[in-house]
């Protein structure tokens, strides 16, 4: 059971440099969203989507972009990357009708410089 | 808005013994979920238990329990005969229903539990 897969897990960037997080799952959950933990913060929301085609935003959403194409997949994008980014992302998914309970991935650990 | 207090940022005790880890909400809704979360040193986000405004009803798993009272917005969680393997960040989370949740969890900025041997 692979659940929710996150790719990379671990990457380094200069300041204004962009990538692409993956975030794939295979439990066909229409939900599915994007956090970003930093210390003392707790986990706030940056986007979500509840089903192919449709994105919004969350709490912090400025620098981020994502899209939706298929269930499987939502990617979160990082157009010009800066230090303030710098934070462990995670991606998470859920069955719609479930509402609330979240299931994560391992976590991606972005660094800033 | 919604929003979600765990007031102890650290607490620290030694293996055996109990401990509470407190968490207030708010929220307008009259419809909604609350969750914990632990996440252990290796990083990963662990549910553990979900919950909806009109089940009042505490639970009990194993050595964990959890007290929700509306009557205080609270929803505490307990570990009972703490162990080491307990040590972990717990995040609480609210999650708000009229809005279909699909605004996502509110998290707490989360308790990090140091057990001592």
């Amino acid at each position: 059971n692979a659940g929710v897969t996150q790719t990379p897990k671990f990457q380094v960037l200069k300041t204004g440099q962009s990538m692409t997080l993956q975030c794939a799952q295979d439990m066909n959950h229409e939900y599915m969203s994007w956090y970003r933990q930093d210390p003392g913060m707790g986990l706030r929301l940056i986007h979500y989507s509840v089903g192919a085609g449709i994105t919004d935003q969350g709490e912090v959403p400025n620098g981020y972009n994502v899209s939706r194409s298929t269930t499987e997949d939502f990617p979160l994008r990082l157009l010009s990357a800066a230090p303030s980014q710098t934070s462990v992302y995670f991606c998470a998914s859920s069955p719609f009708e479930n509402t609330g309970e979240l299931f994560f991935g391992e976590g991606s650990r972005l660094t800033v410089l | 808005a919604q929003k979600v207090t765990q007031a102890q940022t650290e607490i620290s005790v030694v293996e055996k013994e109990d401990v509470t880890l407190d968490c207030v909400y708010e929220t307008r809704d009259t419809t909604y979920y609350l969750f914990w979360y632990k996440q252990p040193p290796s990083g990963e986000l662990v549910f553990l238990i979900r919950r909806n405004s009109f089940d009042e009803q505490n639970e009990i798993s194993g050595r964990y329990s959890w007290n929700f009272q509306k009557s205080t917005s609270s929803f505490n969680f307990t570990i009972t005969a703490s162990q080491v393997v307990d040590s972990a960040v717990y995040f609480c989370a609210l999650s708000e229903a009229g809005r279909g949740g699909a605004d996502g969890l509110t998290f707490g900025k989360g308790t990090h539990l140091i057990i001592q041997p």
